[in-house]
């Protein structure tokens, strides 16, 4: 199995600018999660989907931030408009009915 | 409000010896937890996770013991190699479907040859 698969794996992008990241979860896993990873707030759960729902938003920052899953083996993070604040480390992992997640290998992302 | 916390953001031992990393955590409804092993420019790779039913779990050379009572782990790892040098996460989940993660801040163990 190829795992989790992320794109891209850095970005760069200037300010204002709108951002997309993507997943491949592993085939199969029914669970989706996006993470983020900065040095002040650690690794944090941005939003989870469920069979392509979304069930858990809640730690999505604010509206800047949008994740959509239109089938089982695609997911997306957007960010319209960037913001410096932004630059930190996405992450996507995947399960099998809630159980132990496996990860991606993460997006850097710079917002100059 | 840091509901897991690692308070040692390092940890240095000699190849061959135990080495013993903590977590505690505050929200007494969380009933599993698990611990994520991360290298550099990598996702984290789950290692071991244990039921709050149970109060150890073993897998080969990583062990993790859970003290409800103090609402404190550990994950204990006999014998350290150097490929074990990298940072380890605890994380915890509360509810039916243990879905959503909480994560610590991690530490960083360097296993010295």
């Amino acid at each position: 199995d190829a795992g989790v698969i992320q794109s891209p794996r850095h970005e760069v992008t200037e300010m204002g600018q709108e951002v997309t990241l993507r997943c491949k979860p592993i085939s199969g896993h029914d669970y989706l999660f996006w993470y983020r990873q900065t040095m002040m707030r650690g690794l944090e759960l941005l939003i989870y989907f469920n069979n392509n729902v979304p069930i858990d938003d809640s730690g999505m920052p604010e509206d800047r931030f949008s994740a959509k899953m239109p089938n089982a083996s695609f997911s997306t993070l957007k960010i319209q408009p960037s913001e410096p604040r932004d630059s930190a480390v996405y992450f996507c992992a995947s399960s099998l009915a809630g159980a132990e997640q496996y990860f991606g290998p993460g997006t850097r992302l710079t917002v100059t | 409000d840091q509901q897991v916390k690692q308070n040692s953001p390092s940890l240095s031992v000699q190849e061959g010896r135990i080495s013993i990393l903590n977590c505690d955590y505050t929200n007494s409804m969380f009933d599993y937890f698990l611990w994520y092993k991360k290298y550099p420019a990598e996702g984290p790779t789950f290692l071991i996770s244990i039921s709050s039913i149970k109060d150890k779990n073993e897998d080969g050379r990583f062990t993790v013991f859970l003290n409800k009572s103090a609402k404190h782990l550990s994950l204990h790892i006999v014998p350290s190699q150097p490929g074990d040098s990298a940072v380890y996460f605890c994380a915890a989940s509360a509810g039916t479907g243990r879905r959503a993660l909480t994560f610590g801040s991690g530490t960083r163990l360097q296993v010295q040859p």
